[in-house]
């Protein structure tokens, strides 16, 4: 069964700092990762996904990267802005199972 | 505009009632999903439907059903039997293995 974890729980950075997220994985056999966004009270938003086949994706300021062999993944945010300030999940997706990690809460201070 | 809309945004539910969650989607998505979120927890599948008429259980379908008479409708039904409901509950939709997309939520509180 796949396990899905996020660390760290909660990370503060200046603003205009360049941070990373990490998000390991238990089962090699997915078929895609997906990066989400969720404000307080909010639904999720998604942000990047990368397909089993890939190793990364781009969007703006946000960088993704797989490594399925080691079951990582990481989400890079470049120059920082206090409008970044969420919580991150990553969530695995197996075979029409999609597991989730407890999110990392991210808070960028002006 | 094409999404994911769940009605109401917040629910209070006494003892002993069954309430329903509503989740409609305009994707054309086949899948659709239902989980619930707690403080600090990561989403909890309760249950998924990737075709009309069918649905299967997730990881915590106790004390919860849900029907999939209509490709854009999804609905959860919070039953009795569920002894802890007070919860943030998420509807997501998507292609078959593809990309989800989710709802706002409905904030579910038993009085």
């Amino acid at each position: 069964k796949q396990e899905v974890t996020q660390i760290p729980a909660a990370l503060s950075v200046p603003e205009g700092e360049n941070l990373v997220l990490n998000c390991s994985f238990t089962d090699s056999a997915i078929y895609n990762l997906q990066w989400f966004r969720q404000d307080p009270g909010k639904g999720l938003t998604s942000l990047l996904l990368i397909q089993s086949s890939q190793r990364e994706q781009t969007s703006g300021r946000l960088n993704a990267s797989l490594d399925k062999s080691s079951g990582r993944s990481t989400l890079y945010i470049a120059a920082s802005q206090p409008g970044d300030s969420a919580t991150y999940l990553c969530a695995a997706h197996n075979n029409n199972d999609m597991r989730f990690g407890a999110g990392t809460r991210l808070t960028v201070k002006p | 505009d094409g999404g994911i809309t769940q009605s109401p945004k917040y629910l209070f539910r006494k003892e002993g009632q069954n309430v329903t969650l509503s989740c409609e989607q305009n994707l054309n998505h086949d899948a659709m999903y239902w989980y619930r979120q707690d403080p600090g927890q990561g989403l909890r599948l309760i249950y998924y439907s990737q075709i009309v008429n069918d649905f299967q259980k997730g990881d915590i379908a106790e004390g919860y059903s849900v029907s999939r008479e209509k490709k854009e409708s999804f609905p959860l039904t919070v039953t009795s039997a569920q002894k802890n409901p007070t919860a943030f509950y998420l509807c997501a939709s998507s292609i078959l293995s593809g990309e989800q997309f989710f709802g706002p939520g409905t904030r579910l509180t038993v009085l």
